[in-house]
Parts: C-alpha cells; sequence; structure tokens
C-alpha cells in the first residue's frame, strides 16, 4: 500500500496566520491527492481534490500544491472556523490511503 | 445535490456481522462511486473499500480483505458494507462517501458527499 506520512501532526496557530501542511507518498501519485477538513463529531469535507483543485463551495483561502510525492495544504489566513483536523487522502492505487491527519488548534 | 442517509447505530458481539447501509437521497448513484471510511474512537480515517457501480469495479483493503462485501442495489439507490467476524477493534464510525467517476479506475474526483456516519460498537 502507499503510505501517506503528514507533518506536523499538530499545530498551534493565530487569526490570520498563513499555515502549510505537508503530505508526502511513499512512491509518486502523480496529482491523486485530496484533501479533507474534519471537525468533532462531523463527517470529513473535501477540500481539494486532484492536488490543487479547489472544491465548489470552499473558500479560496485554502490552496492546494504539489505533484508526484510531495504536496501542501495552505491555508492563507486562518480563520476561527478553520480550527480542526485535516487529512491527506491518495486514490492513486485501486487501495486508497489517509494521511494519519493534522490538528489545527488555536494558539 | 445528492445526500447520503446512513442506517442507525449497531451494537454487535464479537464473532458477529454488522451489514451498514447507504442510500442516496434526492437522486441516484448515476456515474459516482461509493467508498467506505471508519473511524476508531480518537483516531484517524481509514479507508475500508469502494465500488463503482457503472463498472462493476470494487476494491478492498488489504486489512479488510476477506471479512467486507460491499455492494449496491441500483434499484434503491442504497450501497452497503457488511463487515464479518467482528471484534472490539472494529468499534468506529463507518461513513460512506461519494465520489465522481467516469472509467472503471477513475479516482481522479475526491470523495464530495458524505454519509452522516454509523456507530457500531462491538462489546460482549
Amino acid at each position: 500500500d502507499i503510505q501517506m506520512t503528514q507533518s506536523p501532526s499538530s499545530l498551534s496557530a493565530s487569526v490570520g496566520d498563513r499555515v502549510t501542511i505537508t503530505c508526502r507518498a511513499s512512491q509518486s501519485i502523480s496529482s491523486y491527492l485530496h484533501w479533507f477538513q474534519q471537525k468533532p463529531g462531523k463527517a470529513p469535507k473535501l477540500l481539494i481534490y486532484a492536488a490543487s483543485s479547489l472544491q465548489t463551495g470552499v473558500p479560496s483561502r485554502f490552496r492546494g500544491s504539489g505533484s508526484g510525492t510531495d504536496f501542501a495544504l495552505t491555508i492563507s489566513s486562518l480563520q476561527p472556523e478553520d480550527f480542526a483536523t485535516y487529512y491527506c487522502q491518495q486514490s492513486y492505487s485501486n487501495i486508497w490511503t489517509f494521511g494519519q491527519g493534522t490538528n489545527v488548534e488555536i494558539k | 445535490q445528492v445526500q447520503l442517509v446512513q442506517s442507525g447505530a449497531e451494537v454487535k458481539k464479537p464473532g458477529s456481522s454488522v451489514k451498514v447501509s447507504c442510500k442516496a437521497s434526492g437522486g441516484t448513484f448515476r456515474s459516482n462511486g461509493i467508498s467506505w471510511v471508519r473511524q476508531a474512537p480518537g483516531q484517524g480515517l481509514e479507508w475500508m473499500g469502494g465500488i463503482i457501480p457503472n463498472f462493476g469495479t470494487v476494491n478492498y483493503g488489504q486489512k479488510f480483505q476477506g471479512r467486507v462485501t460491499i455492494n449496491t442495489d441500483e434499484s434503491t439507490s442504497t450501497a452497503y458494507m457488511e463487515l464479518s467476524s467482528l471484534r472490539s477493534e472494529d468499534t468506529a464510525i463507518y461513513y460512506c462517501a461519494s465520489f465522481r467517476s467516469y472509467g472503471p479506475s477513475d479516482y481522479y474526483y475526491g470523495m464530495d458527499v458524505w454519509g452522516q456516519g454509523t456507530t457500531v460498537t462491538v462489546s460482549s
């Protein structure tokens, strides 16, 4: 299986900060990489698909980048509603895998 | 937009099976695939498997091979996930999620519509 490694596992940030979460695949996955946001007690929400395509309705402060093995999710100006856990997920192979998650907390 | 409505919470004994349903409300699966993802208490997301009904594609995570069965009933726009030989470690919230797919191995689009989750508790 393709392993997905996110970093950091958690971070503390303030409203207005620029935040970047990285995700590394154990082999090249082209652009078959998606980012999700999950809040406590809720189902995950798709933010970015195919590495850099913004899902309909998602604010433009979310930006995805990368291809091959290295990817990033950047939030340009953190808002109060952005405090959540973020997951990357690959769909390059028939067996999909998630990263372990990054918890974004309020500083 | 299509919504996914899952069946209710389940409490099961170790060694038994559970079958969770996921019905498309306000539409059909059309050209969508359905994946199943679970989340144990306090843990991350774990992909279990997925199906693309239009193309007959079914894939399962290695961890669940031989224990999970995913299928659909297109007449009722309902997907099912059955997990057998349950153990305490299977206690989790189980989600279904749909993704657009235009080919038998088209996984370009992410899982954009999610069910509300079904809590499965395995306890003696």
